[in-house]
């Protein structure tokens, strides 16, 4: 398995808490994304970075925010968490330059359930 | 508008036996990568296998395979031999050169394996 790593891996918070999920990649890969995704269905791209300072928005809207101060960290942020949050949410990386073939390697996934 | 379409939602097959899982995608580039992708239920995404669009060879990993047919803009998956490990979520997913490796993702075929 890839070296891309998340916590928590489940979360049940109640409304209107300030929550981060944690991502962090050991492979000195570039690029890297936050994907959501309910159950049985297909990932929706809401964030994604090309290095440090970078950060773009995905093609599905989302409330959080992401930072990139380091190349192997992105971290994802839900300032004010509410019950339309709760889904899966899958952080990816991959690498970039010559070479590269688009693959992306991702992590655990953490279910985040908001009461 | 680049979409992915995965039209069967679940699919079954018998222990040892070979299963077809079906995509096709529509995009108007001709530079591209296809992926499909194995989500096992509670487990990490893995990448199952890689087809790069300017190879008419069929791409090819142990008991996977894909047709890929360029004109008809179709990418199957073919697993031949099929284990009780095979047991998963499957994603057809389309990215494209030089766009900075962004995924675009179908709505997944859940694959059942009879012992």
């Amino acid at each position: 398995e890839a070296d891309i790593y998340q916590t928590p891996r489940y979360l049940v918070i109640g409304t209107g808490k300030k929550i981060t999920l944690e991502c962090s990649q050991t492979m000195g890969h570039d690029k890297m994304y936050w994907y959501q995704q309910d159950p049985g269905m297909e990932l929706h791209l809401i964030h994604y970075s090309y290095g440090v300072n970078s950060t773009e928005k995905g093609d599905l809207s989302s409330e959080s925010t992401v930072s990139r101060i380091r190349t192997e960290h992105f971290p994802l942020t839900l300032e004010s968490a509410r019950p339309s949050h709760t889904s899966q949410y899958l952080c990816a990386s991959s690498e970039s330059g010559a070479g590269s073939t688009d693959t992306q390697y991702f992590g655990p996934g953490t279910r985040l359930t908001v009461l | 508008a680049q979409t992915v379409t995965q039209s069967q939602p679940e699919m079954s097959v018998q222990e040892a036996e070979t299963v077809t899982l079906s995509c096709t995608y529509d995009t108007s580039e001709s530079d591209y990568y296809l992926f499909w992708y194995k989500q096992p239920p509670s487990r990490q995404m893995i990448l199952v296998i890689r087809q790069e669009a300017y190879k008419q060879q069929n791409a090819t990993e142990n008991r996977f395979s894909v047709n890929f047919q360029k004109a008809a803009k179709s990418f199957s998956l073919k697993i031949s031999d099929s284990q009780l490990g095979d047991a998963a979520m499957y994603f057809c997913a389309l990215s494209f050169y030089n766009q900075g490796g962004k995924l675009i993702f179908g709505q997944g075929t859940e694959l059942s394996v009879k012992p």
